[in-house]
């Protein structure tokens, strides 16, 4: 059974870049696209960005300028970089699968939490 | 971007009732719905997509339908444990926009 683990820096100042990754235990990367979701304190879900297996991605467009999201099928994980960040980027970040042809989001990693504060 | 939009944003209900939560999308969006369940503090966790499939190891209590605008999420006999968060999800394109959340009390 598939199992996503994921680790960054969790306090940031502004103007940080963002920094994420997310392991894949027992499972495939084919057939899969890879997901960032995040969670401001006390508000609902944002979907951030994709990637599948072979590197293909799609964007927010609100936060397009400043995200860069990468694959390594070899350490078999996924990344997310967000530059410029501010207080508005203060958030739970949730990595996610989701099926090629579904993208329903049908396994979560654990969440990381990451504040960004002067 | 298309918007998802939840109705109603907070409901109060008994163990036992019946509810259905409501979700509009600004767009035809055929049925690429999801529908996720949150407890505080906890990782979303699918519950139905496509409109309308239970995912695996999700309830029976729990339906889905609608197609196109207009969807709907339904527990058919409240527990105590489905006093959650619930989100729609629109995933027949990008940006795959969320509905801002219906928090599911008890009364």
């Amino acid at each position: 059974q598939v199992q996503l683990q994921q680790w960054g820096a969790g306090l940031l100042k502004p103007s940080e870049t963002l920094s994420l990754t997310c392991d894949v235990h027992g499972g495939s990367f084919s057939g899969y696209y890879w997901n960032w979701v995040r969670q401001p304190p006390g508000k609902g879900l944002e979907w951030i960005a994709e990637i599948s297996h072979t590197g293909s991605t799609n964007y927010n467009p609100s936060l397009k300028s400043r995200i860069i999201i990468s694959i390594d099928t070899s350490l078999n994980q996924f990344s997310l970089k967000l530059g410029s960040v501010t207080a508005a980027d203060t958030a739970v970040y949730f990595c996610a699968r989701s099926e090629t042809y579904s993208h329903a989001l049908d396994v979560w990693g654990q969440g990381t939490e990451v504040t960004v504060s002067s | 971007d298309i918007q998802m939009t939840q109705s109603p944003s907070s409901l109060s209900a008994s163990v036992g009732d019946r509810v259905t939560i409501t979700c509009r999308a600004s767009q035809d969006i055929s049925n690429y719905l999801a529908w996720y369940q949150q407890k505080p503090g906890k990782v979303p966790e699918l519950l139905i997509y496509a409109a309308s499939v239970l995912q695996s190891g999700v309830p029976y209590r729990f339906s889905g339908g609608g197609s196109g605008t207009h969807f709907t999420l339904t527990i058919s006999s409240l527990q105590p444990e489905d006093f959650a968060s619930y989100y729609c999800q629109n995933y027949n394109s990008v940006p795959r926009t969320f509905g801002q959340g219906t928090k599911l009390e008890i009364k």
